[in-house]
């Protein structure tokens, strides 16, 4: 299948401090993706990207689609505890029509 | 709007055991899809389906199957359960492929 290598597989910050974590594909994407997972439940959107340079913010997140249309970026402000949880990076490669292929996520946790 | 609902919640099978795991959404989405997720792991893609009556086989099909009756459900069903079965299982469902997918909270199975 189609794979996304998600960096870094897990993060410990201080609260306050900024979090960067990125996607890297082999294939072709036409919309980014971002989620995050509490624990114990399913993951919830955060971020959609359709048009490759795009930037797009929502609140202290602020995400970008690669100009190769093979990455994407995510970025955290200001991380407070809240932020703690697992983020995942997903897209349907050009080829697969509906189909989401999911990065393997990024843990964080953040300390008080 | 209820959103996406699963039950159940959690489940213990034994080997050889057979259940359906059910998937009801009332947002009138046309596309619905299972995942699993292993610990540590993101999310590998087991059916979806684009509209009543059509279903299609994703990245790990091997020991479900699913039915898509009515737009609304969605059930997932395990004839002869095995312990690699073991996991998180996921519903999800979108209006189109553009479209965010939207998960429920999740079933918890163990197979011992």
């Amino acid at each position: 299948g189609q794979q996304l290598n998600q960096s870094p597989q897990s993060m410990f910050i201080q609260e306050g401090e900024d979090v960067s974590m990125n996607c890297t594909s082999s294939s072709i994407f036409n919309t980014w993706l971002w989620y995050k997972q509490d624990p114990g439940e399913g993951p919830v959107l955060l971020i959609a990207l359709y048009k490759a340079g795009e930037l797009t913010s929502n609140g202290r997140l602020t995400a970008q689609f690669g100009i190769t249309r093979k990455d994407s970026f995510l970025n955290i402000s200001a991380s407070i505890p809240s932020d703690v949880g697992i983020y995942f990076c997903a897209g349907p490669p050009i080829t697969s029509g509906s189909r989401l292929t999911f990065g393997e996520g990024t843990q964080l946790t953040v300390n008080p | 709007n209820a959103g996406v609902t699963q039950t159940p919640k959690f489940r213990i099978l034994k080997i050889g055991q057979s259940m359906t795991l059910q998937c009801t959404q009332d947002m009138n989405h046309n596309y619905m899809y299972w995942y699993r997720q292993d610990p540590g792991m993101g999310l590998k893609l087991i059916y979806y389906s684009v509209g009543a009556g059509i279903t299609d086989k994703g990245e790990v099909p091997n020991g479900y199957n699913v039915s898509r009756s009515t737009t609304e459900d969605f059930p997932l069903r395990l004839e002869l359960a095995a312990p690699s079965q073991t996991s998180v299982y996921f519903c999800a469902s979108s209006y189109t492929t553009r479209e965010t997918q939207y998960f429920g909270p999740g079933t918890r199975l163990l197979v011992l």
